[in-house]
């Protein structure tokens, strides 16, 4: 199994709160991304990265930030949590050009009460 | 803008009975095409990929899958299915090519129930 983790696994937390969600691999992969899961939705792309401070805005990025300051951590941040965005959150990485398979992390359970 | 539709939000089958879970795709040129399997609490694996070449792939656990252009198609399918099989399935379609950074789109996934 490719080497991610997630932190944490499960998080309850409070409307208006800010919330950090950490990705951590030990692959030395280039790519780097973040879905939430919900639903009736599959998984939804929220931000990516190409490399180390090299982020971009996936198809549902409002509302969230992130952060990559090193190869083997890509942070997630909810600014101000709502309750829209309690979910399951998949951390993924690809190596190479990023155009072959991505390998997800175990997921982190975030409610928002 | 690149879609992917999985017709069948739930399938039930029996053991031992075939599989064929459909996705279809919407791309203005050739994707890269994917599977992924989810069981309950668990992250994704990749059961097989398409990105070029012969259009029947094989992948692990004894699935495979069809690339039809033509119809836009990649259909996941088993000869026989194992209680092991049940969980969620999601197709995935990436562009060939260009600066896409290997952004993958979702399907809306199959929940695969297996009757004893």
């Amino acid at each position: 199994d490719a080497g991610i983790t997630q932190s944490p696994r499960h998080k309850v937390t409070e409307t208006g709160t800010p919330v950090t969600l950490r990705c951590h691999q030990t692959e030395n992969h280039r790519y780097m991304y973040w879905y939430r899961q919900d639903p009736g939705h599959g998984l939804r792309l929220i931000h990516y990265s190409y490399g180390v401070k090299d982020t971009d805005k996936g198809e549902v990025s409002d509302g969230y930030s992130v952060s990559r300051s090193k190869t083997e951590d890509f942070l997630l941040t909810l600014e101000s949590a709502t309750s829209s965005q309690t979910s399951v959150y998949f951390c993924a990485i690809s190596e190479g050009t990023g155009l072959g398979e991505q390998f997800f992390g175990p997921g982190t359970r975030l409610t928002v009460l | 803008a690149q879609s992917v539709t999985q017709p069948d939000i739930h399938i039930t089958v029996s053991e031992g009975a075939s599989l064929e879970l459909r996705c279809n795709y919407s791309y203005g040129a050739t994707p890269y095409l994917f599977w992924y399997v989810q069981s309950p609490g668990q992250g994704l694996q990749l059961l097989l990929k398409y990105f070029s070449g012969d259009t029947l792939v094989q992948g692990i656990k004894g699935f495979e899958a069809e690339f039809k252009r033509s119809q836009s198609s990649f259909n996941l399918r088993k000869p026989s299915v194992h209680w092991s099989d049940a969980a969620e399935y999601f197709c995935a379609v990436g562009p060939a090519g260009g600066t896409s950074y290997g952004k993958l789109t979702f399907g809306q996934g199959t929940i695969l129930t297996v009757h004893p």
